[in-house]
């Protein structure tokens, strides 16, 4: 069954600080994968999208890496805002659907303090 | 900013009604979805289209019905709302990057 798990559920951490959030993944063909930032009662919005041979990519203080070997990856997180609060979501699109079928992680709920 | 709208935002209605949720986007986008998402759950895709006149049924089976005349519009109906309906809705649209972009979503409670 293809999935994907999210790790920490929640965290919570200090304005300033940097954090790291974990995705493993079993989904098979692999296509992409792709960091969601979704802020509570809105809609996800994409962070970061890589593919097959991409083993990091930043977007402003967000840099996401993927290890496809091991079928991980991970989301940096650097000087945390508290605009920064927000479920974070990992996707990965299944190649082997012409669908390309999207699998979503529950996410790991951000909370940062002042 | 990706310019897809859902409306109502919030909408509280009793059991037994119909409901319609609106969902557009003006990126001229062929494959349009329809998720629900639980509290603290992943999102369920429980419709898909590919196009005008093109629907699917997602993994997440659902009392609800979709259509795509136009490819703008991509309306979600539930004939008979019940508790178990409760939830929020989201939608999205893909114009081919393998990027989807999400509506604001409706938060549906029924009563």
């Amino acid at each position: 069954k293809n999935q994907v798990e999210q790790s920490p559920q929640s965290l919570i951490i200090l304005e300033g600080k940097n954090c790291t959030l974990q995705c493993n993944y079993t989904v098979s063909p692999f296509s992409n994968l792709r960091w969601y930032k979704q802020d509570t009662g809105r809609g996800p919005v994409s962070l970061t999208i890589m593919t097959f041979s991409e083993n990091t990519k930043s977007n402003g203080r967000y840099t996401a890496t993927l290890d496809a070997d091991t079928k991980q990856s991970s989301l940096h997180i650097t000087a945390s805002q508290l605009s920064d609060s927000a479920s974070y979501i990992c996707v990965v699109t299944d190649r082997g659907s012409t669908l390309g079928r999207l699998y979503f992680g529950r996410g790991t709920q951000l909370t940062v303090w002042p | 900013e990706a310019d897809i709208y859902q409306t109502p935002r919030y909408l509280v209605i009793g059991t037994g009604k119909k409901i319609t949720l609106e969902c557009s986007q003006t990126m001229g986008h062929d494959k349009m979805y329809w998720y629900q998402q639980d509290p603290g759950m992943e999102l369920h895709l429980i419709h898909y289209s590919y196009g005008v006149n093109s629907t699917e049924k997602g993994d997440l089976s659902s009392e609800s019905t979709v259509s795509r005349i136009r490819t703008e519009h991509f309306p979600l109906t539930l004939e008979s709302a019940r508790p178990s309906h409760t939830s929020q809705y989201l939608c999205a649209s893909d114009g081919g990057s393998h990027i989807q972009y999400f509506g604001a979503g409706t938060r549906l409670s029924v009563l």
